[in-house]
């Protein structure tokens, strides 16, 4: 089956401290992953894609093929960094995408 | 200004009643999605469009409809055979490449449907 899984719903941390959101998948294919970010009263946008290998905002998220995984990770959390973020699979097939659960990560002063 | 826009941004509904959700792109994009927004549950696809005229079913598509009548628009109706249709409403649009990397959705602000 496809599909992505973000284990954590809620996520706390402090101002500085790092901050990593775990995102895993299932896919039979060559995975194309995604993160997108919802700031408060904003719309969902794209945060960055592995095909990029890019730091956005100072995040980073490296594919993990073995693992199955696509962390996002940033080293010093920042208060803006307060968002919902959601990992997502696009499936090449059918051509769609695929969405997590979404974790909500705060960040505390 | 290009972009997405959801019409209407809050809509109440009675029981029994449909109700239509517009979605408008002026991006030129191929593709459209609409996909229902619920806390805990993330972000599930109800119907997506690739071309004019053709849609495919999603995760959850029962009790909703949809049309592909112009490139730019994609109508979604909740109708009264969605057993439990308050939610955030989600459309959004991607340009179709088969290039790697290239599938990035832009989304709408969103309409929130309350069934009363």
């Amino acid at each position: 089956a496809q599909r992505v899984t973000q284990p954590e719903k809620l996520l706390s941390v402090f101002k500085g401290a790092p901050v990593e959101l775990k995102c895993n998948y299932s896919y039979s294919g060559s995975p194309e992953l995604f993160w997108y970010v919802q700031y408060s009263r904003q719309r969902l946008q794209l945060l960055l894609r592995h095909i990029s290998r890019e730091s956005i905002k100072g995040f980073t998220a490296d594919l993990n093929k073995g693992e199955t995984s696509f962390h996002l990770k940033k080293p010093f959390a920042q208060e803006e960094d307060s968002a919902m973020y959601y990992c997502a699979l696009f499936i090449q097939g059918a051509q769609k995408l695929v969405f997590g659960q979404g974790t909500r990560l705060t960040i505390n002063p | 200004d290009g972009g997405i826009t959801q019409s209407p941004k809050y809509l109440f509904r009675k029981e029994g009643q449909n109700v239509t959700l517009s979605c408008e792109q002026n991006l030129n994009h191929d593709a459209m999605y609409w996909y229902r927004q619920d806390p805990g549950q993330g972000l599930r696809l109800i119907y997506y469009s690739q071309i004019v005229n053709d849609f495919q079913k999603g995760d959850i598509a029962e009790g909703y409809s949809v049309s592909r009548e112009k490139k730019e628009s994609f109508p979604l109706t909740v109708t009264s055979a969605q057993k439990n249709p308050t939610a955030f409403y989600l459309c959004a649009s991607s340009i179709l490449n088969s290039r790697s990397g290239a599938n990035v959705l832009t989304f709408g602000a969103g309409s929130r449907l309350t069934v009363l």
